[in-house]
């Protein structure tokens, strides 16, 4: 089973623009979780996406968002970029999200860097 | 509230030793728990998790981990530690109480053995 795709892999983007990263979960996955990692903050929750609806969000501004398609794709979008959103950004797939004991595969990320 | 802390942010250990990665975690109901490990510029790989039954859980490459429900524990072990498990380990929750479902992330501790 081919795993979890995120793509772009790397971006740069200067202050103010806007970005939109992808991810393609496991073949079967039906929910999609992305987070934020940096190296203060360690991971942190964005939202998680079931069956075209966010389910969860964390406590990031308004300018994060995302959608998730019929076939489980998911994207999420900066807004007016600052330069703090500089980070690696994680997609995670699981098959559910109600069963609470599924673990989740994670792709490899989206660098992104704002100049 | 759910909650989980990895105390320390880098552990040491030399190759051959013996090796523990810490967890602790806070939840209202019975955890969920789950270790992930993460290498250089790669999203992170789900370990092992215990969800129910016996304390003494084994995962992935010779990791295993035990829970303590009256420590709220979770430590990572292995008894033999190799050069090539230096990385960055991450310690989760998900409280089986908590109707939103969300996974919990400790920051991480990165793992370095030194040869």
């Amino acid at each position: 089973k081919a795993g979890v795709t995120q793509t772009p892999r790397y971006l740069i983007k200067t202050r103010g623009q806007q970005v939109t990263l992808s991810c393609s979960p496991i073949s079967g996955h039906r929910s999609v979780s992305w987070y934020q990692q940096t190296p203060g903050q360690g991971l942190q929750f964005l939202f998680e996406y079931f069956s075209e609806t966010q389910r969860n969000k964390g406590n990031f501004p308004g300018r994060f968002s995302g959608r998730q398609f019929s076939n489980s794709r998911s994207e999420m979008n900066v807004s007016t970029l600052e330069l703090g959103d500089s980070a690696l950004y994680l997609c995670a797939s699981r098959p559910t999200p109600t069963h609470g004991s599924y673990e989740q595969y994670f792709g490899p990320g989206t660098r992104l860097t704002v100049t | 509230a759910q909650s989980v802390a990895q105390p320390e942010d880098q552990v040491n250990v030399a190759e051959g030793n013996p090796l523990t990665v810490k967890c602790t975690y806070s939840v209202s109901g019975n955890p969920y728990l789950f270790w992930y490990v993460q290498y250089p510029n790669r999203g992170l790989q789900f370990l092992l998790k215990y969800i129910t039954g016996d304390n003494l859980v084994k995962g992935s490459y010779g990791f295993e981990a035990e829970f303590n429900k009256s420590q709220t524990s979770f430590h990572l072990k292995k008894p033999s530690a190799l050069v090539s498990d230096s990385a960055l380990y991450f310690c989760a929750v998900r409280d089986s109480m908590n109707r939103d479902d969300k996974i919990i992330f400790g920051k991480g501790t990165r793992l370095h053995i030194l040869p």
